[in-house]
């Protein structure tokens, strides 16, 4: 079964709106964080925003919010007021266990289009 | 701000041949990482390493790649016998201890032909 699920494998989105990139994750681990990154077509990834299991609140980073549902699964990240800069992929991923070594599983990626 | 260096950004190489891809993680970093990108595909892990050894690997780290820290600041990756799947984008990615954040290189981009 796959562990990180993204549904969107393209949004197209008008400039100024807000947008939600869809993330469900699949793990019997109690401790496990969420990740998201931003890969331009430059190709790099840029860490984005991050949701650990035991937090009580949604993680906020700026322009970013994560939507974090615990009982359904799903990790969402929340765009507010787009930006053509905002145009690229983007990746859910998630790392079981918090503190060690352990990888992280991405997801096959959203690719974002902002409209101008 | 400190950032994870990878050299080449891109490499093109004849099918057979060896390559070594080269990083050099954040300076206080203890967690160190290889990933790869098939083009058009999701990130794939290959490899993670702690305290000189690895500490895991995927099944696509087989016996043709390995990884070395050859000094105290280098963390390199070495395909023997470069086949054409392993073209991809290849990222390296250190985290500190402690911290849950990792920070990826601009990645190799690696053309075998």
């Amino acid at each position: 079964a796959q562990k990180i699920t993204q549904t969107q494998p393209g949004m197209f989105v008008q400039e100024k709106e807000a947008v939600t990139l869809d993330c469900t994750y699949d793990t019997s681990d109690p401790s496990y964080g969420l990740f998201w990154y931003k890969q331009p077509s430059s190709g790099e990834m840029i860490f984005l925003i991050y949701q650990g299991s035991y937090d009580q609140q949604n993680a906020t980073e700026g322009r970013y919010s994560l939507n974090f549902q615990k009982a359904r699964k799903s990790a969402n990240l929340v765009i507010s007021a787009s930006q053509l800069g905002d145009s690229a992929m983007y990746f859910c991923a998630m790392r079981e266990g918090l503190w060690g070594a352990q990888k992280l599983v991405f997801g096959q990626g959203t690719r974002l289009t902002i409209n101008p | 701000e400190p950032e994870v260096t990878q050299t080449p950004s891109h490499q093109v190489t004849q099918m057979g041949q060896e390559v070594i891809l080269r990083c050099v993680p954040i300076s206080n970093h203890l967690y160190f990482y290889w990933y790869r990108q098939i083009l058009g595909q999701k990130v794939e892990f290959l490899v993670s390493f702690y305290n000189n050894e690895i500490s895991e690997k995927s099944e696509i780290f087989d016996d043709q790649f390995s990884v070395e820290r050859p000094d105290g600041s280098n963390f390199t990756l070495k395909i023997r016998s470069t086949k054409l799947e392993d073209s991809a984008m290849y990222f390296c990615a250190s985290r500190r201890q402690g911290y849950t954040e990792a920070f990826f290189g601009q990645g190799t981009r690696l053309t075998v032909v």
